[in-house]
C-alpha cells in the first residue's frame, strides 16, 4: 500500500479562491518533502523543498507567496495555493525520503489534480 | 541545461513488440542515482528501478531491462514483447549527491502499445 498519502486526489475550485493539499507520510517520519508539479504532457518540476520545524526553500521562478507550504509535523506536509487562477491548474506530487535504518528511499504520493474554474 | 534528456516524445508499437526508451543525462557529480518511473493515466508514479552510479551492471526483471553506460551517460529501459498494460507515461529522473532527494526529470516518453 502507499506509503506517502495524498489528499485530495481531485480538487476543483474557483479562480480567487484558496485550496489546500496535504502530503502525509503513513509508515514514517519525514524531516525533509518535496513538491512536484506537472502541467499537462509535460514533465515534473521540482517546485520547494518542504522543511519539518523550518521554512519551505522554494526552487528559482516558484513564488512562495502564492504556493504556501507549512510542514507542521514530522508526517505531514500541507501546500496551498493561494488566489488560484485557471493557470494553476496541474498536477501536483508530493515525495518523502524515509531515512529509516540509513536507507535513503524515495516515496512518491498519489498526486493531487487541481483544476481552477 | 537540462540533466535528463529523453529525446522520444511519444512511442506506438503493436502488442508483443520489443521497445526502447532511451534517456540520457548530464551531471558533474561522481555519484548519483538514476531511476525509471511509470505514470498510468491516473497519475501515480510507479517505481521501476533505481541505480547508483557505481553500479553498471545491467539489470532484468521480467520483461524490463535496463542497460546503463557511464561512458555514453544513458540509461536506456526496455519492454520486451510489450504488452496494452504497459500503456503510459515512463520518466527518467536523475537525483545527485549534493541532494539526493531532489530529482529531476526528464521530458517522459509516451508508449502506446497497441493490441
Amino acid at each position: 500500500g502507499a506509503v506517502v498519502s495524498q489528499h485530495p486526489s481531485w480538487v476543483i475550485c474557483k479562480s480567487g479562491t484558496s485550496v489546500k493539499i496535504e502530503c502525509r507520510s503513513l509508515d514514517f517520519q519525514a524531516t525533509t518533502m518535496f513538491w512536484y508539479r506537472q502541467f499537462p504532457k509535460q514533465s515534473l518540476m521540482l517546485m520547494a523543498t518542504s522543511n519539518e520545524g523550518s521554512k519551505a526553500t522554494y526552487e528559482q521562478g516558484v513564488e512562495k507567496d502564492k504556493f504556501l507550504i507549512n510542514h507542521a509535523s514530522l508526517t505531514l506536509s500541507t501546500l496551498t495555493v493561494t488566489s488560484a487562477h485557471p493557470e494553476d491548474s496541474s498536477f501536483y506530487i508530493c515525495s518523502a525520503r524515509d531515512g529509516r535504518l540509513g536507507g535513503n528511499t524515495i516515496y512518491f504520493g498519489e498526486g493531487s489534480w487541481l483544476t481552477v474554474v | 541545461a537540462q540533466k535528463v534528456t529523453q529525446a522520444q516524445t511519444e512511442i506506438s508499437v503493436v502488442e508483443k513488440e520489443d521497445v526502447t526508451l532511451d534517456c540520457v543525462y548530464e551531471t558533474r557529480d561522481t555519484t548519483y542515482y538514476l531511476f525509471w518511473y511509470k505514470q498510468p493515466p491516473s497519475g501515480e508514479l510507479v517505481f521501476l528501478i533505481r541505480r547508483n552510479s557505481f553500479d553498471e551492471q545491467n539489470e532484468i526483471s521480467g520483461r524490463y531491462s535496463w542497460n546503463f553506460q557511464k561512458s555514453t551517460s544513458s540509461f536506456n529501459f526496455t519492454i520486451t514483447a510489450s504488452q496494452v498494460v504497459d500503456s503510459a507515461v515512463y520518466f527518467c529522473a536523475l537525483s545527485e549527491a549534493g541532494n539526493f532527494n531532489k530529482f529531476y526529470f526528464g521530458s517522459g516518453t509516451k508508449l502506446n502499445v497497441k493490441p
